[in-house]
């Protein structure tokens, strides 16, 4: 356990559905990704925070992914118009002041 | 952009050989990592190789950075059955640290 929580641990949707993912970091990690990872493949960025400040979303995979940290904390994933394509195991990591990303253990997400 | 191959995809050994994991990345990268992943699991952070020459050892498994070469090793020794996973290398060291990741290399120690 690495002290990153992430809820729920597994989502299954019908497609065209919203969901939301959150992540809890380790406390005082001021750096938090987002990664989407399909079976077989390593895991892919998608957009991090420095405290609440999103400081790089280019690499969402479409503008139904969204993601926030309103307050520097927590962060939320959401998916908008779920497809069948957004089926993988969503990763949430952060870091402080090393430069470790620490991994929490991951939303699967199923769309049916 | 950064681009991170690995290889062998998939590695079968006996316990107590050893072999190395090969990790080559196409452009300069400040950082190179090393991660396990257990069947259904997350990722366990294993080491950080921060400079040209740098070598860290952790029980069984040792990893290299070679920044001219653009190429880190993972070697391990005398494999055990517990060793078993799927093992990442992943280059960051932009801003922002964003980590590029190579497509993993299944490793399976048989008794």
């Amino acid at each position: 356990d690495t002290g990153v929580s992430q809820d729920p641990r597994h989502k299954i949707t019908k497609r065209g559905q919203n969901v939301t993912f959150r992540c809890d970091p380790i406390s005082e990690h001021n750096r938090l990704y987002w990664y989407r990872q399909t079976l077989g493949q390593g895991p892919e960025f998608l957009t991090y925070f420095q405290n609440e400040a999103q400081l790089e979303k280019s690499r969402l995979l479409s503008d139904r992914f969204s993601a926030e940290r309103p307050k520097g904390s927590f962060s939320t994933l959401e998916i908008q118009r779920t497809e069948q394509g957004d089926s993988a195991m969503y990763l949430c990591a952060t870091s402080g002041d090393t430069d470790t990303q620490y991994f929490g253990p991951g939303t699967r997400l199923t769309v049916l | 952009e950064l681009k991170v191959e690995q290889n062998p995809l998939f590695l079968s050994m006996q316990e107590g050989k050893n072999y190395t994991i090969y990790c080559n990345y196409s452009t300069t990268s400040d950082r190179l990592y090393w991660y396990r992943q257990d069947p259904g699991k997350s990722l366990e952070s294993l080491f950080v190789l921060l400079s040209n020459g740098a070598v860290k050892q952790e029980g069984r498994l040792m990893a290299s950075l070679d920044t001219k070469a653009r190429l880190s090793t993972l070697h391990i020794t005398a494999a055990v059955h517990d060793l078993s996973a799927t093992y990442f290398c992943a280059g960051g060291g932009d801003a922002g640290n964003m980590l590029t990741f190579g497509g993993g290399t299944r490793l399976m120690v048989k008794p």
